[in-house]
């Protein structure tokens, strides 16, 4: 089905360990986002691409990492994971217009012990 | 810098009620104005937009938001709640010319309705 999806839903790791969150869109949008989403912070962006191997820091990037070789996934590595990387992750995808929506993936739940 | 204020955390209101959410932004210029929605478990979705034109505008599910230059506002209504309606309501801005990560997200104002 057309749409945006990411993978796991839920995921609980270690501190330290690296955990890859994906997400995958199918309708060729050339932008795409990774937003975490903390109680009393609302969502905030941790990095953004234009385009295939075009990514830029987002409001908070530090611990996070990402890469786009195909438009349309975009995964989003925590290389060391913290305590405080536990959240509920979403990826979005838009056209690149400012005035357009971007569309939201379903979110994944990750737990950090 | 640009910022988006829901005063709001939370509210209730009776279905069938009428509701206001408030937003307001800081910024210097015209923005491009939206509001999502999130149900539980779920991503968000978009509800209405602005970004020039009539200052009233219509969305999705019986919403309607108003565009106030003078009060940098851009609050969110509908004339009668539907219990479907409980979920969590959150107000963006995109800034012209600005790049699309440019997406401010106020902190979002938690909707229960009431039978």
């Amino acid at each position: 089905d057309a749409g945006i999806t990411q993978s796991p839903r839920y995921k609980i790791t270690e501190t330290g360990r690296q955990v890859t969150l994906m997400c995958h869109q199918t309708w060729s949008h050339s932008y795409m986002f990774w937003y975490r989403q903390d109680l009393g912070h609302g969502l905030r962006l941790i990095y953004y691409s234009a385009a295939a191997d075009i990514t830029d820091k987002g409001e908070v990037p530090d611990g996070y990492v990402v890469s786009r070789s195909k438009t349309e996934n975009f995964p989003l590595t925590l290389e060391s994971a913290t305590r405080s990387q536990t959240s509920v992750y979403f990826c979005a995808s838009s056209k690149p217009l400012a005035t357009n929506e971007q569309f939201f993936g379903p979110g994944t739940r990750l737990t950090v012990l | 810098a640009q910022s988006v204020t829901q005063p709001d955390i939370h509210i209730t209101v009776s279905e069938g009620a009428s509701l206001e959410l408030r937003c307001n932004y800081s910024y210097g210029a015209t923005p491009y104005l939206f509001w999502y929605v999130q149900s539980p478990g779920q991503g968000l979705q978009l509800l209405l937009k602005y970004f020039s034109g009539d200052t009233l505008v219509q969305g999705i599910k019986g919403f309607e938001a108003e565009f106030k230059r003078s009060q940098s506002s851009f609050n969110l209504r509908k004339p009668s709640v539907h219990w479907s309606d409980a979920a969590e309501y959150f107000c963006a801005v995109s800034v012209y010319g600005g790049s699309q990560g440019n997406l401010i997200f106020g902190k979002g104002t938690k909707l229960s309705v009431k039978p």
